[in-house]
């Protein structure tokens, strides 16, 4: 059974700073998804990476995967306060598996 | 523009009262799916449809029921809500097994009294 895990749960960061955020999944999946949620609100897709090495960039944001380390990981360049959110990874259960695991999320709150 | 839509986005139902969520999409997606979200966790699927093919999870409550009439609507029933079924209530869609980008609708926030 695929187990998603990321870290970490909170992320308080100020402005103009970088981080990143880390997803690790305990079996193969061939696909790693990335979200964001406002408060209140529903799930916005964000990047879906298909393939080992994949890297997808969009504005501030850039997503990676390493298939081989079972690794995911969301980069947040010169963050801005539009970018507070709680962000999650999912992958697939297995191929040809309609669900997603989700990771616990990352709360990420940028300070002025 | 191609969409989930989710209807309505506030329920306030009380203890004991069937309630019934709607979901409807114009993605012509082959899967849908609910979800059950509560404050500060991640979704929890609660079961999906493929095509007319239906699959629950092992946890799903049995107070929770779910309908495709067709391609392109799917109800969420909740025969006898209790006070731990408050909770955000979404529906998804993805194209198929191959691809599984799943695209969320803006959800229903259901209170139970």
């Amino acid at each position: 059974e695929l187990k998603v895990e990321q870290n970490p749960l909170f992320l308080s960061m100020q402005e103009g700073k970088n981080y990143t955020i880390y997803c690790n999944y305990s079996t193969t999946s061939d696909r790693l998804y990335w979200y964001r949620q406002d408060p209140g609100k529903s799930l916005e897709s964000l990047f879906v990476l298909l393939s080992n090495g994949a890297v997808k960039q969009e504005g501030r944001l850039m997503a990676s995967l390493d298939t081989k380390a079972r690794l995911s990981t969301l980069h947040i360049t010169a963050a801005v306060h539009d970018l507070s959110a709680t962000y999650f990874c999912a992958g697939d259960s297995n191929f040809g598996n309609e669900k997603l695991t989700f990771g616990t999320g990352t709360r990420l709150t940028i300070i002025p | 523009d191609a969409m989930v839509i989710q209807n309505p986005r506030y329920q306030v139902t009380q203890f004991g009262k069937p309630v019934t969520l709607s979901c409807s999409q114009t993605l012509n997606h082959n899967v849908m799916y609910w979800y059950q979200q509560k404050s500060s966790q991640a979704p929890k699927l609660l079961f999906h449809y493929y095509d007319k093919d239906f699959n629950n999870e092992a946890d799903t409550p049995d107070n929770f029921q779910s309908r495709r009439p067709n391609t392109s609507f799917c109800f969420l029933d909740i025969r006898s809500p209790g006070l731990g079924d408050a909770a955000m209530y979404l529906c998804a869609t993805s194209r198929s097994r191959t691809y599984n980008e799943q695209f969320f609708g803006p959800g229903t926030r259901l209170t139970v009294l």
